[in-house]
């Protein structure tokens, strides 16, 4: 089946510092990604969509300046955090959809957790 | 006002019981996913439904349309079942919306 791979699965960086997490699909092509963040006890947030060769569409309230998104192949999408403060501390997860097929399931990376201390 | 509600929150069962999770959406949809999240915070999804049931192992998913409602039932429950399980739903495109979770703590 379908998998998605997300690295790193935990990372701690101190507070101005920038953290990159890169999601791959591993052996489908991804045109589409999509990245959401997860307070404790609370569902997924779509942040934004990733969409290969061109620039991400961000949801209303989060900073395309400070959440970088790169989707430079078909396989690899990029999130990168910069300047990170204590309150970008959250569970980032990744997903991603086959290529050309409508409404396909999505895959899910298993998460990056990120500590800002 | 959320799109997706879901019910219960939280849910504990004895191991054995049969379980039901409930979906309801407000907005039109293509389709519907049931997720399930694991303590560690990994997702699988383990079904995406249009229409009718879908059944895989002890798992069954229906969906009804025209109520727009959808509900993941559980037989024979087994504590590696304990996890949060998420509906999501597809209005349109890549536009989608999760609900907040059911908590499921399944008792040996």
């Amino acid at each position: 089946g379908a998998v998605v791979s997300q690295h790193p699965s935990w990372v701690i960086c101190k507070s101005g510092t920038s953290v990159k997490i890169e999601c791959r699909s591993l052996d489908f092509q991804a045109t589409t990604m999509f990245w959401y963040r997860q307070f404790p006890k609370k569902s997924l947030m779509l942040m934004a969509t990733s969409n290969e060769g061109s620039k991400a569409t961000y949801e209303q309230g989060v900073e395309k300046d400070k959440f970088l998104i790169n989707h430079a192949s078909l396989t690899l999408s990029t999130l990168t955090v910069t300047s990170a403060h204590p309150e970008d501390s959250s569970f980032y997860i990744c997903s991603a959809r086959v290529s050309g097929h409508g409404n396909s399931p999505l895959h899910f990376g298993n998460g990056t957790r990120l500590t800002v201390t | 006002k959320n799109e997706v509600e879901q019910s219960p929150q939280n849910l504990t069962a004895q191991e054995g019981e049969f379980i039901t999770i409930n979906c309801s959406y407000s907005v039109g949809i293509s389709a519907l996913h049931w997720l399930q999240q694991h303590p560690g915070g990994g997702i699988v999804s383990l079904f995406m439904l249009s229409s009718g049931k879908k059944k895989h192992g002890r798992l069954i998913a229906t969906i009804n349309i025209q109520e727009k409602h959808s509900s993941l039932h559980i037989t024979a429950s087994h504590p590696r079942d304990s996890a949060v399980y998420i509906c999501a739903v597809y209005p349109t495109g890549n536009q989608f919306y999760f609900g907040t979770g059911t908590s499921l703590t399944v008792i040996p």
